[in-house]
């Protein structure tokens, strides 16, 4: 079945411990994004990566690092948590910048 | 800088009714627009992606338009059913290959 996974699903944390989302994706997609979403300002894209070492910032990157190793994983790494970084987060692929995205089920983060 | 705007920013509805939820877009230079749905606490569902070269898509009881020049994009739901009840968001695909959301309409389609 194609589809974007992302682990964990639930996460509270406490400021400053360092963690990782993970995102992996099965469709040989090229483009995967991050995306948060919050009450009454929709998703704002975080990062996004074209392909294989290649990312390049979306509207809201402060605070959030990415890495693209492998085609198939995009992991989103919150050095150093803040509680303005509770949210929900959003990972998608697709084959190109421009088409149809497919996203992940969510990450639901609380930091304390 | 790309800007999306939905309005209304919810919408209830009895069951059958005809419906056009508006997407708004400041930049005309997008290349593809796509609609979305999202239930509660679940991640997004495509529904519709339309490309700049199009002027709509149709995908059963519903169908997109999309109007570069006036920076408008409409999706229309046909005889609309309880089930449709949900939150849409429409996401524009610029330049550069960022994604813009808007905020989204929240449709309650009463039975």
């Amino acid at each position: 079945e194609a589809q974007v996974t992302q682990n964990p699903r639930y996460l509270i944390t406490v400021t400053g411990k360092k963690l990782t989302v993970t995102c992996s994706q099965n469709m040989n997609h090229e483009y995967m994004s991050w995306y948060r979403q919050d009450p009454g300002l929709g998703l704002r894209q975080i990062y996004y990566s074209m392909n294989v070492e290649v990312t390049d910032k979306g509207d809201v990157p402060e605070g959030y690092k990415v890495s693209r190793k492998e085609k198939r994983n995009f992991p989103l790494i919150l050095e150093s948590p803040s509680p303005n970084q509770t949210s929900l987060y959003f990972c998608a692929s697709s084959y190109g910048g421009r088409e149809t995205q497919y996203f992940g089920p969510g990450t639901r983060l609380l930091v304390l | 800088k790309q800007e999306v705007t939905q309005i209304p920013a919810a919408l209830s509805v009895p069951e059958g009714e005809n419906l056009v939820l508006n997407c708004s877009f400041t930049d005309s230079a997008i290349y593809n627009l796509q609609w979305f749905r999202q239930d509660p606490g679940k991640g997004l569902t495509s529904l519709l992606l339309i490309q700049s070269s199009q002027r709509e898509q149709t995908s059963g009881r519903l169908n997109a338009s999309l109007d570069k020049s006036s920076g408008r994009s409409t999706l229309y739901i046909a005889a609309s059913q309880p089930g449709d009840s949900a939150t849409y968001l429409c996401a524009s695909y610029t330049g550069g290959f960022k994604t813009i959301f808007g905020a989204g309409t929240r449709l309650f389609v009463k039975a």
